[in-house]
């Protein structure tokens, strides 16, 4: 099936400082991808709706100016925690829908963020 | 919000079938039921999908009641590596539409 590369897989920052998750679309192309955040023994949350090409779509109560996304392509899509916090540690999995197929979403392996 | 609800976690004897239910009374016509799961740490795995038929793929099998307001997913032999958080998510085929994912089942294949 199709492939959506996330990457780093973890990284570990200090507050204060930004950190930029990238996902990659490898065999197909995505006009949307989607971001969730995962806390521990929780599912996952929605965060923001990525658009090629135009502004991303935030849900309610999370800050886009702390949470960039840019959609600069149509298999790339980026995810920037600015000012990191440690409240921000989590697990961070982009998602990318395939325009043939079976319309499914397939998933990025995940970022693993710890902020210290 | 998911339009889906899932009972919060199943155990499974190995090499027996996992039923996984989920109910999503408020589906539309033009949704699809999604089942994918999440192994710890990991992004979400697709699994199966169906409209109104039954399907099986050499993944599962989804059985979609005739109202279409409830489905299970069928794992026929459970193996450990079963083991994960499964989640049903109802879509709309080729819409991009956001999409929410419910609390999931944690299915646990025990030995």
């Amino acid at each position: 099936g199709a492939v959506v590369s996330q990457h780093p897989s973890r990284v570990i920052c200090k507050s204060g400082t930004s950190v930029k998750i990238e996902c990659r679309s490898l065999d197909f192309q995505a006009t949307t991808m989607f971001w969730y955040r995962q806390f521990p023994k929780q599912s996952l949350m929605l965060m923001a709706t990525s658009n090629e090409g135009s502004k991303a779509t935030y849900e309610q109560g999370v800050e886009k100016d702390k949470f960039l996304i840019n959609h600069a392509s149509l298999t790339l899509s980026t995810l920037t925690v600015t000012s990191a916090h440690p409240e921000d540690s989590s697990f961070y999995i982009c998602s990318a829908r395939a325009l043939t197929g079976g319309g499914e979403a397939f998933f990025g392996q995940g970022t693993r963020l710890t902020v210290v | 919000d998911a339009k889906t609800t899932q009972p919060p976690s199943m155990d499974c004897a190995e090499g027996r079938a996992a039923n996984l239910p989920c109910n999503h009374s408020t589906i539309s016509g033009n949704e699809y039921v999604y089942w994918y799961r999440q192994i710890h740490s990991q992004g979400p795995q697709y699994i199966i999908h169906g409209l109104k038929n039954n399907e099986t793929n050499e993944m599962a099998s989804l059985i979609i009641t005739e109202d279409r307001k409830s489905s299970t997913l069928i794992l026929p032999h459970a193996t450990l590596r079963d083991t994960a958080v499964y989640y049903c998510i109802v879509l709309q085929l080729y819409n991009f539409n956001k999409f929410y994912f419910g609390s999931g089942t944690k299915l646990n294949v025990k030995p």
